[in-house]
């Protein structure tokens, strides 16, 4: 998986509890992403990060923050979990040098919130 | 309101024939389309991309017809093989900023 990995890999909460997922690169991409994947709706964006302190929004990004004091780490929290935000949650990176700035996608994070 | 829109949701194909599925965008800024496979338990993983400045791209089995006037692209599977079985989902971008992503296609290839 180019070089991510994402902790943890399941987690099993309950309605009104924080949580706090991580991305973990080694690639020194620029660009983080994370996305999360629902039945009938494909990927969407949440935030993305294209470089250390730079984030910006993406599509679905209510109830969400996310932070990068790192390069190699981008952090998505739920400050609420709630029942709507069980997902499968993907990070990607991007080198941002390339013709095609191919996006690399992480093996995913399966979130329940009870 | 989702930018990209694909089909079909699934589709059934018989070992050695054409598989094709179907996007449409609305933003004419968008100037990247990739195509991602996702097979179960995995995250998706760059299969085929085009610029809008190219009507066609083949790499092996996989090609991408891209229409600009229509504001359509399509990615067709040649010889399918029961190891492409798999979810395939478009993509557009503009500038490599945002990535929006189709509904998904689930493939299953029959022996």
């Amino acid at each position: 998986d180019a070089g991510i990995t994402q902790s943890p890999r399941h987690k099993v909460t309950e309605t009104g509890t924080p949580v706090t997922l991580r991305c973990h690169q080694t690639e020194n991409h620029r660009y983080m992403y994370w996305y999360r994947q629902d039945p009938g709706h494909g990927l969407r964006l949440i935030h993305y990060s294209y470089g250390v302190k730079d984030t910006d929004k993406g599509e679905v990004s209510d109830g969400y923050s996310v932070s990068r004091s790192k390069t190699e780490d981008f952090l998505l929290t739920l400050e609420s979990a709630t029942s709507s935000q069980t997902s499968v949650y993907f990070c990607a990176i991007r080198g941002g040098n390339s013709t095609y700035n191919e996006q690399f996608f992480g093996p995913g994070t399966r979130l329940t919130v009870l | 309101q989702q930018q990209v829109k694909q089909s079909p949701q699934s589709l059934i194909v018989q070992k050695g024939g054409i598989s094709i599925i179907n996007c449409a965008y609305e933003n004419t800024a968008f100037d990247y389309f990739p195509w991602y496979q996702q097979f179960p338990g995995k995250g998706p993983a760059l299969l085929i991309a085009i610029r809008p400045d190219v009507s066609e791209k083949k790499e092996g089995r996989f090609t991408i017809s891209f229409n600009k006037s229509a504001k359509q692209f399509s990615l067709h599977i040649m010889d399918s093989q029961p190891g492409d079985s798999a979810t395939y989902f478009c993509a557009a971008s503009y500038n490599f900023n945002k990535f929006y992503f189709g509904s998904g296609t689930k493939l299953n290839v029959k022996p």
